[in-house]
C-alpha cells in the first residue's frame, strides 16, 4: 500500500472551512483514497473515500488532484467538536473486491484544532 | 445498530502479568481487526480475522501475544506476560462480506478501545 505524508498540525477558526492536504504521489492506479478520523478518546471513525473523481457527503469533501498524487479533505464549516487527528490513508482496491475486508495502514495524521 | 463493544475499557497490570481484551463486533461483520495504538502514533494493525480464519497477523508478536476469533463471531485478545512497552490502547474493528462486487465502502467501525497501561 503507498505511503502518505500529512502535516503534523494544522488550525482552523471555528466556522470556516479546514483543508487539510496529503501526498500520495506513489499511489497506483487501484488504489483508493480514504479519510478517517480520530476525536480524542475514541476509535477512528471513516470519513470518506474516493478513487479519482471529487467526492462530497454529509461530513466532508474530497478533491483528488488529476494525477492523483495528492488529495485535499475540506470541512466546509469547521466546528469544535471537528478538533481531532486526520488520517489520510491509500487502500487497494484488490483487498475491498475480494471479501478480505482491507488492511487500513495509519501514518501519523493531522492534528487539527478548530478555535473558537 | 449496536456498535463494536470492547471490554475492559481501562486495565493497569504489572509487567509480567497477563491480561486479555474481548472485542464483539457489529452483527454479521465476517472481517475483524486488532489495532495497537501507542500513546502519539496513529493505529498499529496487529492482526486481522476473516470469519474465524486469520488473514494477517505479520505484524503480531506472537512470543507473547494470541488472539483468537474461534465462532467467527467475538475475539480476545491476550498480551503474556506484557512489557512496558505494551502500553497502549487496543482497538478493536470489523467490516462487513462485501463479495466480488465490490459494493460498499470498505469502511471499517471501530470501537472505542481498551487502554493498557503496564507498570
Amino acid at each position: 500500500d503507498a505511503k502518505t505524508t500529512q502535516p503534523p498540525s494544522m488550525d482552523c477558526a471555528e466556522g470556516r472551512a479546514a483543508n487539510l492536504p496529503c501526498n500520495h504521489s506513489t499511489i497506483s492506479g487501484n488504489e483508493y483514497v480514504y479519510w478517517y478520523r480520530q476525536i480524542h478518546s475514541q476509535g477512528p471513525q471513516y470519513i470518506i473515500h474516493g478513487l479519482k473523481n471529487n467526492e462530497t457527503n454529509e461530513m466532508a469533501s474530497l478533491i483528488i488532484t488529476e494525477d492523483r498524487k495528492s488529495s485535499t479533505l475540506i470541512l466546509p464549516h469547521a466546528t469544535l467538536r471537528d478538533t481531532a487527528v486526520y488520517y489520510c490513508i491509500v487502500r487497494s482496491f484488490t483487498a475491498m473486491i475480494y471479501n478480505q475486508g482491507g488492511k487500513l495502514i495509519f501514518g501519523q495524521g493531522t492534528e487539527l484544532s478548530v478555535k473558537p | 445498530e449496536a456498535g463494536v463493544a470492547q471490554s475492559p475499557r481501562y486495565k493497569i497490570i504489572e509487567k509480567r502479568q497477563s491480561v486479555a481484551f474481548w472485542c464483539n463486533p457489529i452483527s454479521g461483520h465476517a472481517t475483524l481487526y486488532w489495532y495497537q495504538q501507542i500513546l502519539g502514533q496513529g493505529p498499529k494493525l496487529l492482526i486481522q480475522f476473516q470469519n474465524n480464519g486469520v488473514v494477517d497477523d505479520s505484524q503480531l508478536p506472537k512470543d507473547r501475544f494470541s488472539a483468537e476469533r474461534l465462532k467467527g463471531v467475538d475475539s480476545t485478545l491476550k498480551i503474556q506476560p506484557a512489557k512496558l512497552e505494551d502500553s497502549a490502547v487496543y482497538l478493536c474493528a470489523s467490516s462487513p462480506n462485501r463479495g466480488t462486487s465490490g459494493s460498499g465502502t470498505g469502511e471499517l467501525f471501530f470501537g472505542e478501545g481498551s487502554r493498557l497501561t503496564v507498570l
